[in-house]
Formats: C-alpha cells, structure tokens, sequence
C-alpha cells in the first residue's frame, strides 16, 4: 500500500542550525501539507503546496519557513535559524485531489529537538 | 476560528470495555469531521469521517455520530481491543481552504 515516508523520524539541532526535514508524497498526489504538534499541544496546519506554490499557509509559517519540491519525488520543510521553540513532531502529508474532495494521507513525523 | 476540543488523556480500559472519547467543535462553516489514529511508529491514519449531520462514520468497530445541535463528533466502540491502543486525534475540515483543524489527541491504552 502506497505511503508518505518522512526522514529522519528524530532530528536533533542546535539553536540557530538550518534543518531540512524530508517528506516523500504519494506518487500521483497533488497536494502536499506539512503539520506540526508541539508537545502536548494541538496538531497545527503550517502550509499546504499545490502546483509548485504555496497555497495556503498558517500564521506559525513565518520567513524562517520555506518548502520546496526539488525534485518529482520529495517534498521538504526547511526551517533557516530554529529556536527552542521550534521542537515538535513534524508531519507531512499528501492528498490526490485536496482536503476538499478526498482525505489527506500522513506520514509517520519527524520528532524535531532543538538544544 | 475553528477549533476541536477533544477528551483530555491517557485513557486506560481494560479489554472488552466500552469506549467513549468526547470530541467537540467550533467552525465558522459547516465542516466535515474526522478521526484519525496513529498507532505506534506510524503516521495519522483516517479512522472515519462524516461530512454532514446526523451522518454516522464507521469503522474497525469504532463509530461516531456528527451532531450538529451540540456541536460534537464523539468516538465510541462496543469493545476494545488491546490492537486499539494508540493516539485518537478528533479533526475538522471547512470548506473554502486545505486546512484541518485538529484537536490534542488522545491516548488510548487497552490492558488485557
């Protein structure tokens, strides 16, 4: 059964450190989404990418934020400078028509600690 | 804005119990609503959805009703199973963007 496969599952980073989390969508999804759940807290919308853009994108998803699909295969979440506040479990996830019309499919996250 | 408030966690039952993981919202819209799971080193997985009121998502046991006059898209099953445990995450979808709103999660662990 097809999945989105994100590495690594556990990153740690210094404070101030460039990270680039990686996703792997479903082959033939068209949209793609990164989340994010800070210990405890909710799971969080960050942005969602359609047709080499963004499309939507949340008030967390500052210019530390970018995204990027380098290539037809993965699709990344680069963070520029983390802050302690920055760690969380990343999640990414792919959907074939949009949230409007079908489901979105999940990877199993990126647990991201910032020291 | 939207919100979910979920059942606050762990919740620990025995095998065979019946569960019940209260989920309520808060949308702008008329949303559709969603269980997803994540079991154990894996991703969110969709458990069930409904997308309209009254409607009733099923699945693997697990049932739960979109009541629009309470605002609330509660989680039950007859019987759980210790296959059940993992993290229940409520969620909603408005119409007009790509977003889901998400609740906390909630943990579930089932001890034979």
């Amino acid at each position: 059964e097809p999945e989105v496969t994100q590495t690594p599952s556990h990153q740690v980073t210094q404070m101030g450190q460039e990270v680039i989390l990686r996703c792997v969508p479903i082959s033939n999804h068209l949209y793609f989404y990164w989340y994010r759940q800070i210990l405890g807290q909710k799971v969080e919308f960050l942005v969602s990418f359609y047709n080499n853009e963004i499309s939507e994108k949340s008030e967390i998803f500052d210019d530390q934020f970018s995204v990027e699909r380098p290539d037809g295969s993965n699709f990344t979440l680069k963070i520029r400078s983390t802050k302690l506040e920055d760690s969380a479990m990343y999640f990414c996830a792919s959907s074939p028509l949009g949230q409007l019309n079908t489901e979105a499919f999940f990877g199993q996250g990126t647990r991201l600690t910032v020291v | 804005g939207n919100s979910v408030t979920q059942m606050e966690g762990p919740v620990t039952l025995s095998e065979e119990a019946f569960l019940t993981i209260n989920c309520t919202y808060t949308a702008t819209g008329y949303p559709s609503l969603f269980w997803y799971v994540q079991y154990p080193g894996e991703g969110l997985q969709l458990l069930l959805k409904a997308t309209k009121a009254d409607d009733k998502g099923s699945n693997k046991g697990f049932e739960a009703t979109y009541r629009k006059e309470t605002t609330s898209f509660h989680l039950e099953k007859g019987s759980v199973q210790v296959s059940d445990s993992a993290v229940y995450f409520c969620a909603l979808h408005d119409f007009g963007n790509e977003k889901l709103t998400f609740g906390t999660g909630t943990r579930l662990t089932i001890i034979p």
